[in-house]
């Protein structure tokens, strides 16, 4: 099947700094991509919507300002936690779908935590 | 709005027995059913799913079915193993569009007791 590679597994940051994770599509183009926020023994949120080459959609109470999405190429879309906060601590999921629209296939997740 | 109604949250088998996980959904033009599983610190891998123009799909131990009419749809595993413990999440596509926006049930701790 398809492959969804994210970056980093882990990162451990300090408040106030920013932090980027990456989502790859290995072997297949994302036409859009997904990027959920999953907080411990709770369900998957989705947090945006991206589309190669256009402004992502956010989720209703999702800050734009803080997670900045950028989806410039068929292969990639970033996710930045802009000036983190502990309450940003959580396990954050990328998602993409082929041209086919057939399925989702997920990245392994990032855990981030805000010192 | 679209809500997934997941059910149970925690189910514990004997090696061997089967599991069944249960979820009901609101949104009627929902026409794609996946279920996911989701080991510890890892992110959720696709284990089966199914389109609402079936009522049944099987995957060796694995299947899946789907009431339209009454708006749920269930995971059964039968011959369960110690490996098949984890977190196991159904979701629905979003008014049969994109199949990646999806609306995930709250999950099922499942743990299956060697």
């Amino acid at each position: 099947g398809a492959v969804v590679s994210q970056h980093p597994s882990w990162v451990i940051c300090k408040s106030g700094t920013s932090v980027k994770i990456e989502c790859r599509s290995l072997d297949f183009q994302a036409t859009t991509m997904f990027w959920y926020r999953q907080f411990p023994k709770q369900s998957l949120m989705l947090m945006a919507t991206s589309n190669e080459g256009s402004k992502a959609t956010y989720e209703q109470g999702v800050e734009k300002d803080k997670f900045l999405i950028n989806h410039a190429s068929l292969t990639l879309s970033t996710l930045t936690v802009t000036s983190a906060h502990p309450e940003d601590s959580s396990f954050y999921i990328c998602s993409a779908t082929t041209e086919l629209n057939t399925e989702a296939f997920f990245g392994q997740g990032t855990r981030l935590t805000v010192v | 709005g679209e809500n997934v109604e997941q059910h149970p949250s925690t189910l514990s088998v004997q090696e061997g027995d089967s599991a069944v996980i249960k979820c009901t959904y609101s949104d009627s033009a929902s026409n794609y059913f996946p279920w996911y599983k989701q080991e510890l610190g890892k992110g959720p891998q696709l284990i089966i799913d199914i389109r609402s123009n079936v009522g049944e799909k099987k995957d060796q131990r694995i299947a899946v079915t789907l009431n339209k009419t009454a708006k749920h749809f269930s995971l059964h595993i039968t011959e369960t193993q110690p490996e098949d413990s984890a977190v196991y999440f159904c979701a629905e596509g979003e008014h049969g569009g994109s199949q990646g926006n999806l609306i995930f049930g709250k999950g099922t701790k499942l743990s299956v007791k060697p």
